[in-house]
């Protein structure tokens, strides 16, 4: 079975401190993607990677960046972390045209 | 950009009742589309896919066929259970991004 993991499932944080959600495949994918969901809103890609090194924006990737070092591995870094950041953050990875999800981290900024 | 705008919730139906979730995409080139369904407490996991005009995705009596001349892909189902209680999400993907609708709150009553 595919397996993305997600180093935390509940995480809360102060105003403006820097914070890393950090997520890891085992399948080998090139792809991988990070969202957040938000109660109507759906979710929305921030950004995503194709391959190690290599990133590109999604529709909301203001406050946010991304790091891409090892395949397996996909990070996500709010520089400077505000309360408008409360979300559930959601990873993916996938191969070809299916994307597998992670269980998400929600994150509370306070 | 491409994107998908699907039906909003939430819906609430009986046992054995018929349910259609109504999803439209827009995309400047030929994208795969996919359901996703989210259970309360759980990750989204795939539930049906179509990688090309007029194909027919289907899987736990889940249905959706890919129309391009209307651009859209209904999910159906003829008779709900209560276990089918979910949010669902239509979503498309081009090249390497994945993009999602806001998804639906569907409730089945016993």
């Amino acid at each position: 079975d595919v397996k993305v993991t997600q180093s935390s499932r509940y995480l809360v944080k102060r105003t403006g401190e820097k914070v890393f959600l950090e997520c890891v495949q085992d399948m080998d994918h090139e792809n991988m993607f990070w969202y957040r969901q938000d109660p109507g809103l759906g979710l929305r890609l921030i950004y995503f990677s194709y391959d190690v090194k290599m990133k590109e924006k999604g529709d909301i990737p203001e406050g946010y960046s991304v790091s891409r070092e090892k395949k397996e591995r996909f990070s996500l870094i709010l520089e400077s972390a505000s309360t408008n950041q409360t979300s559930m953050y959601l990873c993916a990875s996938g191969r070809g045209t299916e994307a597998f999800f992670g269980q998400g981290t929600r994150l509370t900024v306070v | 950009g491409d994107s998908v705008t699907q039906m909003e919730g939430p819906v609430t139906l009986s046992e054995e009742a018929f349910l259609t979730i109504n999803c439209t995409y827009t995309a400047t080139g030929y994208p795969s589309l996919f359901w996703y369904v989210q259970y309360p407490g759980e990750g989204l996991q795939l539930l049906l896919k179509a990688t090309k005009a007029d194909d027919k995705g289907s899987n736990k009596g889940f249905e959706a066929t890919y129309r391009k001349e209307t651009t859209s892909f209904h999910l159906e189902k003829g008779s709900v259970q209560v276990s089918d209680s979910a949010v669902y999400f239509c979503a498309l993907r081009y090249d390497y991004k994945l993009s999602f609708g806001a998804g639906t709150t569907v409730t089945v009553r016993a």
